[in-house]
């Protein structure tokens, strides 16, 4: 089983700086079958990224994310307020499919 | 428009059963591998497994908690996935969510329907 690490575990940042959150896996993710969801209360997760890199339709381009093998990146380029939110990774390289354990990016 | 709409959440004595279904429409059903997800409350999201579509042998995988448990099937003349949930504990009482991948890569989900397992 691929175990995703995500770090750091909380993120404290302010409304216009630049968040970077981490995804490593314990093996190669195959085919960089990587996505990044955000999760608000009371909603679905909302994917932002998939195959690590692409950025779904109507996600704003200050949202993108980087890597391949076994180190993966979410970058946030300019946080704006409603980007506060949990995000997870999630590999679907090899089964069984496994989840990050997410990563709290709140307001400082 | 794709739509993923799961039901038959409820309140389950531990030990008991519970069959949740995914009704699905906008896209092809019969050629999509087709997951479960469930999120306990106030913790991370979890897989519970998956099942391929039947041209690519229909297979099922489980994550090790619900392994011999838990039962993924489908039946691609009703567009419907299936999650059959036996020996239920407390700690499968979540929020389940079915979703699929799409061809172009984007990842679709139901809202979830909620699962209690408690005396």
């Amino acid at each position: 089983e691929i175990v995703l690490t995500q770090s750091p575990g909380t993120l404290s940042l302010s409304p216009g700086e630049r968040a970077t959150l981490s995804c490593r896996a314990s093996q190669s993710v195959s085919s960089n079958y990587l996505v990044w969801y955000q999760e608000k209360p009371g909603q679905a997760p909302r994917l932002l990224i998939y195959d690590a890199s692409s950025r779904a339709t109507g996600i704003p381009d200050r949202f993108s994310g980087s890597g391949s093998g076994t180190d993966f990146t979410l970058t946030i380029s300019r946080l704006e307020p409603e980007d506060f939110a949990v995000y997870y990774c999630h590999q679907y390289g090899s089964s069984p499919y496994t989840f990050g354990q997410g990563t709290k990016l709140e307001i400082k | 428009e794709v739509q993923l709409v799961e039901s038959g959440g409820g309140l389950v004595k531990p030990g008991g059963s519970l069959r949740l279904s995914c009704a699905v429409s906008g896209f092809t059903f019969t050629n999509a591998y087709m997951s479960w997800v469930r999120q306990a409350p106030g913790t991370g999201l979890e897989w519970v497994g998956r099942i391929k579509s039947k041209a690519d042998g229909g297979t099922t995988d489980y994550a090790a908690p619900v392994e011999g448990r838990f039962t993924i099937s489908r039946d691609d003349s009703k567009n419907t996935l299936y999650l059959q949930m036996n020996s239920l504990k407390s700690e499968d009482t979540a929020l389940y969510y079915c979703i699929t991948r799409s061809l172009t890569g984007f990842w679709y989900w139901g809202q979830g329907t909620l699962v209690t397992v408690s005396s």
